[in-house]
């Protein structure tokens, strides 16, 4: 099975900064990657799927990117409503496999 | 709106069993395969469970194979998913979500394995 390993599982920020949080495959899954965003209490939220696409609706200063096994979502300029914690998944065939989460934080 | 609503947790003793219910509404129900995903305390989202639109293809996460069984009834736009044998590690909020690479999530029900 293939594996996803997230990094960090927590980062502090403050508003206004460029966040990055990567999402490194075991081996490669082509753009078969998405990024959610998740407050307690809410339902998830799709930002990035393929890789790349962001989800109608979501604010451009997120972005998706990739490199062979290495995915990455980007922040451009941290919001007050950014604070939440982001999980990649990966899903082929009969798998999903979730990252362990990244917890973003108020600095 | 697209929209999902768990239903059907609570406290649920050990050894147990629960059922937990998801309606669909805003959209063709039985058009989209689905999933059931949860989030333990202090853990990350963990998928369990997936159903395609007929019902004749199943997959569960090793972590739950066969204690917990997916179905659903397209006539009435609902999911669910029977949790048996429960345990303490299966306290979480338990989430349903379409099968489009998940692209619409419920709010979730919380069930709590009493010991």
């Amino acid at each position: 099975d293939i594996q996803m390993t997230q990094s960090p599982s927590s980062l502090s920020a403050s508003v206004g900064d460029r966040v990055t949080i990567t999402c490194r495959a075991s081996q490669d899954i082509g753009n078969d990657l998405a990024w959610f965003q998740h407050k307690l209490g809410r339902a998830p939220k799709r930002l990035i799927y393929t890789a790349f696409s962001l989800q109608g609706g979501v604010p451009s200063r997120f972005s998706g990117s990739r490199s062979g096994t290495e995915f990455t979502l980007t922040i451009s300029s941290l919001q007050p409503e950014d604070f939440a914690t982001y999980y990649c998944l990966h899903h082929s065939n009969y798998w999903w496999s979730f990252g362990q989460g990244t917890k973003v934080e108020i600095q | 709106e697209d929209q999902l609503v768990e239903s059907g947790g609570g406290l649920g003793p050990r050894g147990g069993s629960l059922r937990l219910s998801c309606v669909a509404s805003g959209f063709r129900f039985s058009y989209y395969s689905m999933t059931w995903v949860r989030l333990a305390p202090g853990r990350g989202l963990e998928w369990l469970a997936f159903i395609n639109t007929v019902s004749d293809v199943k997959y569960y996460a090793g972590s739950v194979q066969g204690r917990v069984a997916i179905s659903r009834d397209n006539a009435k736009n609902s999911l669910y998913l029977q949790i048996n044998s429960l345990r303490g590690e299966d306290s979480a909020v338990y989430y349903c979500a379409r099968d489009n690479w998940m692209d619409v999530w419920g709010q979730g029900t919380t069930v709590t394995v009493s010991s």
